[in-house]
């Protein structure tokens, strides 16, 4: 069965250093999301990307945060200077269609020093 | 920003036994819900779904009930088995815009006895 893959499993950086967070959503989809959960939090929205631009994102998703799509098969987040906040799990997902469901890999964990 | 709640954090049930999630949401404009289950170290994996034109979706073992005057959906699951143990999360979308941007509720630890 297709499936959403992030790398890597586990990212520790120190504060102020940037990071990327790489993902390859499912080969057919259309759309591409980056969500996060803080520990013993919800999984909250961060940013939806479509035909190559953000179509939607969250107050979380500030200055800091930026999304591409550099090649045809993979989608990135990256933080430009991270901050202890920052320490989080990110989910990629990816839906084929707008407004149905979403495949969500298996996160990125993210420790912010 | 509590959209949506699950109010219960955590449920045990014993195996073969009815497990029943619930979640209620404040938001007129979500249309569309899901349910999500989660093991620890692992990304949400999808579950089940109901549009808000529908009432109840049935999936196997896995029935989702919306009842949009009282903003509340329910999960249920019949016979619950141990490989249901984990947390489920519901989630919300709503009208307009092109993407999914869900909406998650805090979730519910299931542990499903012998």
């Amino acid at each position: 069965e297709p499936e959403v893959t992030q790398t890597p499993s586990h990212q520790v950086t120190q504060m102020g250093q940037e990071v990327i967070l790489r993902c390859v959503p499912i080969s057919n989809h259309l759309y591409f999301y980056w969500y996060r959960q803080i520990l013993g939090q919800k999984v909250e929205f961060l940013v939806s990307f479509y035909n190559n631009e953000i179509s939607e994102k969250s107050e979380i998703f500030d200055d800091q945060f930026s999304v591409e799509r550099p090649d045809g098969s993979n989608f990135t987040l990256k933080i430009r200077s991270t901050k202890l906040e920052d320490s989080a799990m990110y989910f990629c997902a990816s839906s084929a269609q707008g407004q149905e469901k979403l495949f969500f890999g298996s996160g990125t964990q993210l420790s912010v020093l | 920003d509590q959209q949506v709640k699950q109010n219960s954090p955590s449920l045990s049930v014993q195996e073969g036994r009815i497990s029943i999630l619930n979640c209620d949401y404040t938001n007129s404009m979500f249309d569309y819900f899901l349910w999500y289950k989660k093991y620890p170290a692992e990304g949400p994996t999808f579950l089940i779904s109901i549009s808000s034109i529908k009432d109840k979706n049935e999936d196997g073992r896995f029935t989702v009930f919306l009842n949009k005057s009282a903003k509340h959906l329910s999960l249920h699951i019949v016979p619950s088995q141990p490989g249901d143990s984990a947390v489920y999360f519901c989630a919300a979308s709503d009208v307009g815009g092109t993407a999914s941007k869900l909406t998650f509720g805090t979730g519910t630890r299931l542990q499903v006895t012998l």
